[in-house]
């Protein structure tokens, strides 16, 4: 089946500590999304990659580092910098002029 | 900038009775526009989108949306609500020309069908 997949689905991080979450395609889409959600709120972008090897800063993107190595994968690092962590992150994939494609999410708390 | 406005933080309807969810949008040029529909602690699910053509484009579930360029609206209605409908609405943008290709969310409404 084609999807996208994230990984882990809950994720626990202590103060200090970098932690990378996972997202995966298998959909041949060019451009992946990373959002994080917040309690009652909207998505927010934090990065995004348009092509492999190339990626660009969204609205929220201190505190966070992305890779594209390859154009199935776009994990996003979450490091000690970002001082309130705590979300549900979204990552998303599609081609252009057409609707996105979400993962499950990923849920992860600051310990 | 783009941006995408939900007015309403939650909606609450009756089993059987017809439901509206808002949206107002800002773009440059003409928008490409969706709505996504999310149960807790789940991804967001694709429900329709306007692209061109049509200004009432219907989608999964009964749900459809009338584009209004005039009025830069794009609200989702449904004839008949569903308790199952309950969830987490959201309504997105993006420009055709935008180089960027990011979609820009609304805050989000929360639908609530009580029987």
């Amino acid at each position: 089946d084609g999807g996208i997949t994230q990984s882990p689905k809950y994720l626990f991080r202590k103060e200090g500590q970098n932690v990378t979450l996972s997202c995966e395609q298998n959909l041949n889409h060019d451009a992946m999304y990373w959002y994080r959600q917040d309690p009652g709120q909207g998505l927010r972008l934090i990065y995004y990659s348009q092509i492999v090897n190339d990626f660009q800063k969204g609205d929220i993107a201190e505190g966070y580092s992305v890779s594209r190595e390859k154009k199935e994968s776009f994990p996003l690092t979450v490091t000690s910098a970002q001082k309130n962590p705590t979300a549900f992150y979204l990552c998303a994939s599609r081609e252009p002029g057409q609707e996105a494609f979400f993962g499950q999410g990923t849920r992860l708390t600051v310990v | 900038a783009q941006s995408v406005a939900q007015p309403e933080d939650q909606v609450n309807v009756a089993e059987g009775n017809p439901l509206t969810v808002k949206c107002t949008y800002s773009v440059s040029g003409n928008p490409y526009l969706f709505w996504y529909v999310q149960y807790p602690n789940r991804g967001l699910q694709f429900l329709l989108k306007y692209i061109t053509g049509d200004n009432l484009v219907k989608g999964s579930y009964g749900f459809e949306a009338e584009f209004n360029k005039s009025q830069t609206s794009f609200h989702l209605k449904k004839p008949s609500a569903l308790v199952s409908d309950s969830a987490l609405y959201f309504c997105a943008v993006r420009s055709w020309r935008d180089a960027g290709n990011m979609l820009t969310f609304g805050g989000g409404t929360r639908l609530m069908v009580k029987p």
